[in-house]
């Protein structure tokens, strides 16, 4: 099953980019990849997932390397309320399981 | 749409007791999934369901921990006798599977104290 890696932590000021970066050498062609982030005390919260192509909705845009051993989210005007855990997630094929690693702690400042 | 709806939102209870999380997954979805999360270990997939059936209970940390599907609209997590290291949140999610889950909606959790 792929791993994923990403820095413990983060900042970035309200109004700025948030560029959070992933790595997973070690993907499988059909494997997708899945941002998701949790507000402290909340449950985690789907934001955006791609298997090679770009994508983007209303939250996010995901950025995947042409060799899709990494990634990065981008949250283009990062609020306060933007503040929580980010996590990257590589679902191993053939199977529904999300498993979440330790992902990247983002502070948006004032 | 009320979403996944966990209860109790708290449980404190002690030691040696029976303890019952329940959930109610969100309407026309059919797999359905929980986790329990502590600072120490994070967030941990215990069992999942596709259309009621367990598929995958490989998280389950021992035989005291159990997980039901009754039916498509609820579901309940057992855990007999309990201890104080079962202390977390649990959290339940549910999605629409078609092939590829795609988003898990997930509750608000149950904060379990086992004193």
């Amino acid at each position: 099953d792929a791993k994923t890696t990403q820095p413990p932590s983060m900042d970035c000021a309200e109004g700025r980019a948030a560029n959070l970066p992933c790595n997973h050498s070690t993907i499988s062609g059909n494997e997708y990849v899945y941002w998701y982030r949790q507000i402290h005390s909340q449950g985690p919260q789907y934001i955006i997932h791609g298997l090679k192509n770009n994508e983007t909705n209303e939250m996010a845009s995901l950025i995947i390397t042409e060799d899709r051993k990494s990634s990065t989210l981008i949250l283009p005007h990062a609020t306060l309320r933007d503040t929580a855990v980010y996590y990257c997630i590589v679902r191993p094929h053939g199977t529904d399981k999300l498993i979440f690693g330790t992902g990247t702690r983002l502070q948006v400042f004032p | 749409d009320a979403g996944v709806i966990q209860s109790p939102r708290h449980e404190v209870t002690e030691m040696g007791q029976e303890v019952t999380l329940r959930c109610k997954p969100i309407s026309g979805h059919n797999s359905l999934f929980w986790y329990r999360q502590t600072m120490m270990r994070g967030l941990e997939l215990l069992i999942y369901f596709n259309n009621n059936v367990p598929i995958d209970d490989s998280g389950m940390p021992e035989d005291r921990f159990s997980a039901k599907m009754p039916n498509a609209s609820f579901s309940t997590l057992k855990i007999q006798p309990s201890e104080p290291r079962d202390s977390a949140v649990y959290f339940c999610a549910s999605s629409l599977s078609s092939g590829i889950i795609e988003k898990l909606f997930f509750g608000s959790g149950t904060q379990l104290s086992v004193l």
